[in-house]
């Protein structure tokens, strides 16, 4: 069975500061996905992560894949507080033809001044 | 613009009835997902569909079918509805794993 674990489940932070957020799996893969979810919204697709060793970047945030590791990381920098929100990782296995996602629990933002 | 539209956005029901909750697609999109989301457990897979006819059992699946009749639509029935789904429920497609997946805006079900 899949499974994809996130930590922290609850980050506080101050506006400015520089985190990282983690997401480890337990089977073959090299397919991740980071979604940002609002609360009372739908996810919103962050990043696309399709080969070991992808880096992405979209404004403070950044999104890396280490498959030999099975291993993520979404890095914060300099936070803001628009940035508060739920952030998931999902991972398509090899084995599902690269089609069903399973999530991670979520990592629960929230940025203070 | 393609989109992927869910309906009813809330609806309340009673235990035992049937529901059904619909998405339709417009993306053209041969994969369609449905998931529950429930606090400390992320979001679910229920059933899934690659295309016309082809249906499968996700992680959470009793309780639940669905049909696909038509590339647009994967309607999520409800056979005899338990206090156990109430949930927000999210439909889901892609053309590939490579392109991603856009989710609809959710379905907020309470069974009473």
């Amino acid at each position: 069975e899949l499974k994809v674990e996130q930590n922290p489940l609850f980050l506080s932070m101050q506006e400015g500061k520089n985190y990282t957020i983690y997401c480890n799996y337990s089977t073959t893969s090299d397919r991740l996905y980071w979604y940002r979810q609002d609360p009372g919204k739908s996810l919103e697709s962050l990043f696309v992560l399709l080969s070991n060793g992808a880096v992405k970047q979209e404004g403070r945030l950044m999104a890396s894949l280490d498959t030999k590791a099975r291993l993520s990381t979404l890095h914060i920098t300099a936070a803001v507080h628009d940035l508060s929100a739920t952030y998931f990782c999902a991972v398509t296995p090899w084995n599902s033809g690269y089609s069903t996602l399973t999530f991670g629990k979520g990592t629960m933002l929230l940025v203070s001044p | 613009d393609a989109e992927i539209t869910q309906s009813p956005r809330h609806k309340i029901t009673e235990t035992g009835r049937q529901v059904t909750l619909a998405c339709h697609q417009t993306w053209n999109h041969n994969n369609m997902f449905w998931y529950r989301q429930d606090l400390g457990h992320g979001l679910r897979l229920i059933h899934y569909s690659y295309g016309v006819h082809d249906t499968n059992k996700g992680e959470v699946s009793d309780g639940y079918s669905v049909s696909r009749s038509n590339t647009e639509d994967l309607p999520l029935t409800l056979e005899s509805a338990a206090s156990s789904q109430t949930s927000v429920y999210f439909c889901a497609s892609s053309e590939s794993s490579s392109g991603g997946y856009t989710f609809g805006s959710g379905t907020r079900l309470t069974v009473v």
